[in-house]
């Protein structure tokens, strides 16, 4: 069965601070990953994806993630954080049955507070 | 285009009502799910469907059924709700093959009194 991990519940960090949200996922086929941002009072916005190629995505707002295969994981980055950045974020795994069922499963998210 | 639309947007219901919750995408999607996201603890998969007339369990679905009669429409029912029920409601719809990403609804808060 797929699940989903997100080992940081709560983090606070200043503006500029780097950024490192974890995620870790358990499935034993190909997988599509995601990364999800909900700003307070809003609905999921897509920050970034990897469906396949290069293990490293970069998506809106000067976010990144790394697929590391071995390691079963898709690590969330930001070189510098704005206060703007202050939400939750969703780690998400899509199982690829190729065609088949996909279950789009979600981690428990992680609160980003960034203080100015 | 719309994408995912849900409706309504709020509700409050008295322990033991029932209402029906709509998601209606217009992007030809074979999948669509719904998800209910409580503080904490993410966001839950309640029921989801691979196609019109199917629908199969998700994590959490006690307390809730659905259906797929149109392919463009997922609806999501309560038929006696709990205040265990609050919470807020998200659909999604995505399409079938290999690199595809699911696109949600603006959520549906429903309060259970």
């Amino acid at each position: 069965a797929q699940s989903v991990s997100q080992h940081n519940h709560h983090v606070i960090l200043s503006e500029a601070a780097s950024l490192e949200l974890g995620c870790n996922y358990s499935y034993g086929g190909t997988v599509n990953l995601f990364w999800y941002v909900q700003y307070p009072g809003q609905h999921l916005q897509l920050l970034l994806k990897y469906f396949s190629g290069d293990p490293l995505v970069k998506g809106i707002k000067g976010f990144e993630a790394e697929f590391i295969k071995s390691k079963f994981s898709f690590n969330l980055r930001k070189p510098s954080v704005q206060w703007s950045d202050t939400a939750e974020y969703f780690c998400a795994v899509m199982g690829n049955y190729g065609g088949a069922t996909n279950k789009l499963i979600f981690g428990t998210g992680t609160l980003l507070a960034v203080q100015p | 285009n719309a994408g995912v639309t849900q409706t309504p947007k709020f509700r409050v219901l008295k322990t033991g009502q029932s209402m029906t919750l709509l998601c209606a995408q217009d992007m030809n999607h074979e999948y669509m799910y719904w998800y209910r996201q409580d503080p904490g603890m993410g966001l839950r998969l309640i029921h989801y469907s691979v196609g019109e007339g199917t629908t199969a369990k998700g994590e959490v679905p006690d307390g809730y059924n659905v259906s797929r009669l149109k392919k463009q429409n997922f609806l999501l029912g309560l038929e006696s709700a709990a205040p265990s029920q609050t919470s807020v409601y998200f659909c999604a719809s995505t399409s079938r093959g290999v690199n595809t990403e699911a696109f949600f609804g603006q959520g549906t808060r429903l309060t259970v009194v």
